[in-house]
């Protein structure tokens, strides 16, 4: 089966230091998200590709957080700094626009804890 | 914007019963999707089932059967023969319909965790 791949599964940082989360998209899908998973919030989206131009990051805190796809195989999500309130799951997501659903496939997600 | 209700927090069902877990959303839009996911405690979101607003027949899959109820706007999940294996959050979601390149996001309710008794 095709699998979105998310690296890593599991990070733990320190305050103030620079995370990288990655993501590698089905093959031949066209749109990325980035969601962010917690207790207080549930499921928020935080920015959203189609054929690699962001298109929706009106969710992302923009001082700290970035997000680009350098190339159609690789997704990244950058905090810079962290803090312990992005301790999260954050779950990529692909799939293909305009067919029909465009049902979403997601990762296993990352679960970040900054101390 | 869209919003994506779910008021049950927790349900809990016998093995082998029948559980409804209900979702209510708000849109002004008269096409979209609807979509429910199951996410295990490993955390993968799964895929169980999506309707499409302009079809009236209510989606099915297996074990799993929605109520669709446009007017209402109403979307609950049905699961039959429940099995310890269906323990899980649930998550409902809504995506506005293409093909106008609208905005593709899912915006997700709050989840329900289901809990299946041996």
């Amino acid at each position: 089966d095709a699998r979105v791949t998310q690296t890593p599964r599991h990070k733990v940082t320190e305050m103030g230091q620079e995370v990288t989360m990655r993501c590698q998209p089905i093959l031949g899908h066209n749109t990325v998200f980035w969601y962010r998973q917690t207790m207080m919030q549930g499921l928020e989206l935080l920015a959203y590709f189609r054929n690699r131009a962001p298109l929706d990051d009106s969710g992302m805190p923009k001082d700290r957080f970035s997000a680009e796809m350098p190339d159609a195989t690789l997704a990244t999500l950058k905090i810079q700094p962290s803090e312990p309130r992005d301790s999260a799951v954050y779950f990529c997501a692909s799939g293909l626009s305009n067919s029909g659903a465009n049902v979403l496939t997601f990762g296993a997600g990352s679960r970040l804890t900054v101390l | 914007a869209q919003t994506v209700t779910q008021s049950q927090p927790e349900m809990s069902v016998q093995e082998a019963e029948t559980v409804t877990l209900s979702c209510t959303y708000d849109t002004s839009e008269s096409d979209y999707y609807l979509f429910w996911y199951k996410q295990p405690p490993s955390r993968q979101m799964i895929l169980v089932i999506r309707q499409e607003a302009y079809k009236q027949q209510n989606a099915t899959e297996n074990r799993f059967s929605v109520n669709f109820q446009k007017a209402a706007k109403s979307f609950s999940l049905k699961i039959s023969d429940s099995q310890l294996g269906d323990a899980a959050m649930y998550f409902c979601a809504y995506r506005s319909y293409p093909p106008n390149f609208g905005n593709e996001k899912l915006t997700f309710g709050t989840g329900t965790r289901l809990t299946i008794i041996p």
